[in-house]
């Protein structure tokens, strides 16, 4: 069965400060997406990684993924107030990729 | 132009009622989904539908009834409603393996 697992769950962090979560999932897959939730709100796409070693970036956030460790993670640089939200990250799985979801990272940056 | 449609955005209903939350999607997307997210944000795949064919039922009550009438449409259908089914259900689509999802913007449901 697979599995995903994000940490940390919470995070509090200062504006300017750098940090990243962890996304690990059990069995194999090559399709690996980040998310963001705001309060209230739907589920917005960050991110699509289709392969090993793949890198992508967009304004202060950056992703990864290893799939022979099978970890992604998701770098914050300089956190901003504006990039508080939940972040999921989920993992695609069999011919018609029905995402398996972590539980989420609900990130607060502090002024 | 929305994407990805969801009506009602609320809906409060009592125990053992029946009701429908309905769901389109504007992008040509071949395959349409039904998410649930329960109270602590966590969430679980429903249903998928592909070009009207049902392919992904996961483990639902079957008072849960998923309909699509066309590849844009995919509605839900719930059927004597209990306590448990208060979530937020989004509906989904996507265009081919592997690409991203657009998701619609949720329905928040309560059951009193």
């Amino acid at each position: 069965e697979l599995k995903v697992e994000q940490n940390p769950l919470f995070l509090s962090m200062q504006e300017g400060k750098n940090y990243t979560i962890y996304c690990n999932y059990s069995t194999t897959s090559d399709r690996l997406y980040w998310y963001r939730q705001d309060p209230g709100k739907s589920l917005e796409s960050l991110f699509v990684l289709l392969s090993n070693g793949a890198v992508k970036q967009e304004g202060r956030l950056m992703a990864s993924l290893d799939t022979k460790a099978r970890l992604s993670t998701l770098h914050i640089t300089a956190a901003v107030h504006d990039l508080s939200a939940t972040y999921f990250c989920a993992v695609g799985r069999g011919s018609n990729y029905q995402l398996i979801w972590g539980a989420g990272t609900k990130l607060i940056i502090k002024p | 132009d929305t994407a990805v449609s969801q009506t009602p955005k609320y809906l409060v209903t009592q125990m053992g009622n029946d009701k429908s939350i309905k769901c389109e999607q504007n992008l040509g997307h071949d395959t349409m989904y039904w998410y649930k997210q329960d109270s602590k944000k966590f969430l679980k795949i429903m249903f998928s539908y592909n070009n009207k064919e049902l392919i992904i039922n996961e483990t639902v009550p079957n008072r849960f009834s998923p309909k699509s009438p066309d590849k844009a449409h995919l509605n839900l259908h719930i059927n004597s409603l209990e306590l448990g089914d208060s979530a937020v259900y989004f509906c989904a689509s996507r265009q081919e393996q592997g690409s991203g999802y657009t998701f619609g913007s949720g329905t928040r449901l309560t059951v009193v």
